[in-house]
């Protein structure tokens, strides 16, 4: 089955800077990549997602890179803002019937 | 507005209790999941059905148990063999067929009193 890995597990940045987020899957037939924002004691919620047919996709401040030969896509966040602090998950989609997610990335901005 | 609705909140269980946490969603998706969160972990899959009267166990199904009578409901049965239930429960709902992203509800939070 497919495995996701993400870090960093942490990351702190000061307001103002970018924060990047990255992840890699193992299965070659993975053909969508979401990414979720979580923030304390709420659901996760979509900020963004790629599917393998595109290798970027924006969104304001937000940017999600995927690079299939090497199986790894990136969450990139511009401009951080205190907002912004949160925990951050990626999945992948291999077809089967749930999504594999990172075990997430908790991010601080820090004013 | 179309959404997915976890209740209660918070839910507090004493030793030997078996407790249901609900999830109703109105998006008309056919598959729907419950993850355990537990604090600083990531998500953990207990169970997930893709249609109605049928479900699967996911990663630690163990002391669970669901039921999928209705397409827009999918209750979570903490069973009093689970012995480390206080958790954070996340249920989620998708369309089925195709890639697409899931929708969480706001999540209960068990704690064992």
């Amino acid at each position: 089955g497919e495995n996701v890995e993400q870090h960093p597990s942490t990351l702190s940045v000061q307001e103002g800077d970018s924060a990047v987020i990255k992840c890699t899957y193992s299965d070659s037939a993975s053909n969508y990549f979401p990414w979720y924002k979580q923030e304390l004691g709420k659901g996760p919620q979509l900020i963004i997602d790629i599917r393998s047919n595109v290798g970027e996709k924006k969104d304001q401040r937000i940017a999600v890179t995927l690079n299939k030969t090497a199986k790894h896509f990136s969450l990139h966040i511009t401009e951080t803002q205190p907002e912004d602090s949160a925990v951050y998950f990626c999945a992948g989609d291999s077809g089967y019937s749930t999504l594999t997610f990172g075990k997430g990335t908790m991010l601080l901005v820090s004013p | 507005d179309g959404g997915i609705t976890q209740s209660p909140k918070y839910l507090f269980r004493k030793e030997g209790q078996n407790v249901t946490l609900s999830c109703e969603q109105n998006l008309n998706h056919d598959a729907m999941y419950w993850y355990r969160q537990d604090p600083g972990q990531g998500l953990r899959l207990i169970y997930y059905s893709q249609i109605v009267n049928d479900f699967q166990k996911g990663d630690i199904a163990e002391g669970y148990s669901v039921s999928r009578e209705k397409k827009e409901s999918f209750p979570l049965t903490v069973t009093s063999a689970q012995k480390n239930p206080t958790a954070f429960y996340l249920c989620a709902s998708r369309i089925q067929g195709g890639s697409y992203g899931y929708t969480f509800g706001s999540g209960t939070r068990l704690t064992v009193v």
